[in-house]
């Protein structure tokens, strides 16, 4: 079966703690992608990777740290340096520009 | 930057009634895609338009990408309650960046 999945569904932090998203595909898709979404708010892209091993910033990288070691993988570390993390995270993948996302992270600050 | 805008933020509408959103960004681009997303779900690709002033239709869908390719619609016919949640639209100037508009939320009236 197809797709891409993000998990934890749900994720809670505590003050000054890091916490890692979870990001897969086995859609065999070079690029890959993820936003930031707030309630009643659009897709801020945080990160891109368009290769393994490449990763470029997006438009609110400040406080987050991806790392594009497999195509499958591109998990997302939320650092203690993001003082407003409280948000819904989704993660996509691309063919052709066409994005497919993942059922997103609902991050809770504790 | 470039920025993409969406109007109307909300629209409320009466089931049968007709509903249109716009989309228009800063600087030309290369293509548009537009999404939709479920109250509670993730964004789920409906159409991409590529040609200056094409027009695509998705059975009451109709979508429309501006001549100088920096404006866009998606204009729904006889809306149903299957068609409530929020219409995005996403821009690239020809990267693997995509830029998401701010989304219009749609209701629709039973």
């Amino acid at each position: 079966d197809g797709g891409i999945t993000q998990s934890p569904k749900y994720l809670f932090r505590k003050e000054g703690q890091n916490v890692t998203l979870s990001c897969e595909q086995n859609l065999n898709h070079d690029a890959m992608y993820w936003y930031r979404q707030d309630p009643g708010q659009g897709l801020r892209l945080i990160y891109y990777s368009q290769i393994v091993n490449d990763f470029q910033k997006g438009d609110i990288a400040e406080g987050y740290s991806v790392s594009r070691e497999k195509k499958e993988s591109f998990p997302l570390t939320v650092t203690s340096a993001q003082k407003n993390p409280t948000a819904f995270y989704l993660c996509a993948s691309s063919i052709g520009g066409t994005q497919y996302f993942g059922p997103g992270t609902r991050l809770l600050v504790l | 930057g470039q920025q993409v805008m969406q109007i109307p933020q909300y629209q409320h509408v009466q089931e049968g009634e007709d509903f249109t959103t716009y989309c228009n960004s800063s600087t030309t681009l290369s293509n548009i895609q537009w999404y939709k997303q479920r109250p509670g779900g993730h964004p789920v690709f409906l159409i991409q338009l590529v040609k200056s002033g094409e027009v695509k239709k998705q059975k009451r869908l109709t979508f429309q990408f501006g001549e100088a390719k920096k404006n866009s619609s998606l204009h729904i016919t006889a809306t149903q309650t299957t068609d409530v949640g929020t219409y995005f639209c996403a821009g690239t100037a020809g990267t693997y960046k995509y830029i998401f508009g701010t989304g219009t939320r749609l209701k629709v009236l039973a």
